[in-house]
């Protein structure tokens, strides 16, 4: 079995500063990691995805995030934020061989503020 | 491209009757789909897994009676909440796979409240 953990409820910055979100999981096997963004009344929107590879995987809208297999981590990062970054962000991890089935971390509330 | 839409966005019903919720992959097929549930200011918790063609596969205490899945083509899965209660207002979102495990679109959600 999975688990995530999503150690910040809520990250509160300014405009233009960097940030980091921070995911941990824990897992009996290997395992594909995601970030998942939801504004709000909507679904998730695929932000990055680690499934093999590099480590390191960005997005087009700059974040990036990477994987740490001995500290099983998957922390996600944005040197510059914008007002826009506003909304929930959700750390998931899928195991090998588990069909694609999702576990999902508490989530964390970034607020972007002018 | 992967588009998954969910109807209704929203809906209010009586509590004793029945709410019926679509998900359809509007450019793909989608042999699975997952759908899931969301309180507020809370994580998704998968419910169940639906696979085209067979049974869904429940997780552990969800009630398959009263949530009820049917996967009845490659592009549509449908949940029925029956007998609807207050407790069962709640958001609920559904995702096709579209690469068997390898990601997940996800719909914009069905906001249920039961009066």
């Amino acid at each position: 079995a999975q688990s995530v953990t999503q150690l910040d409820s809520q990250v509160p910055v300014f405009e233009e500063a960097p940030v980091e979100l921070r995911c941990n999981y824990s897992s009996s096997v290997s395992v594909y990691l995601f970030w998942y963004v939801q504004y709000p009344n909507q679904g998730l929107q695929l932000l990055l995805k680690y499934l093999s590879g590099s480590t390191l995987v960005e997005s087009i809208n700059g974040f990036e995030a990477e994987f740490n297999k001995s500290q099983t981590s998957f922390h996600l990062r944005k040197p510059s934020v914008h007002i826009s970054d506003t909304a929930e962000y959700f750390c998931a991890v899928s195991g090998y061989n588990q069909g694609g089935k999702l576990i999902f971390g508490q989530g964390t509330e970034l607020s972007v503020k002018p | 491209g992967a588009v998954v839409s969910q109807h209704p966005s929203w809906v209010i019903c009586k509590s004793g009757t029945s709410v019926k919720i679509e998900c359809r992959s509007l450019d793909f097929q989608a042999t699975t789909m997952f759908w899931y549930r969301q309180f507020p200011k809370q994580s998704l918790m998968l419910m169940a897994t639906s696979n085209e063609g067979s049974k869904a596969t429940y997780e552990q205490g969800v009630e398959k009676d009263k949530f009820l899945i049917n996967h009845a083509s490659l592009t549509l899965s449908t949940l029925t909440v029956t007998s609807a209660h207050p407790e069962d207002s709640s958001f609920y979102i559904c995702s096709a796979d579209i690469q068997q495990g390898y990601e997940q679109y996800f719909g914009p959600g069905t906001r249920l409240t039961v009066t």
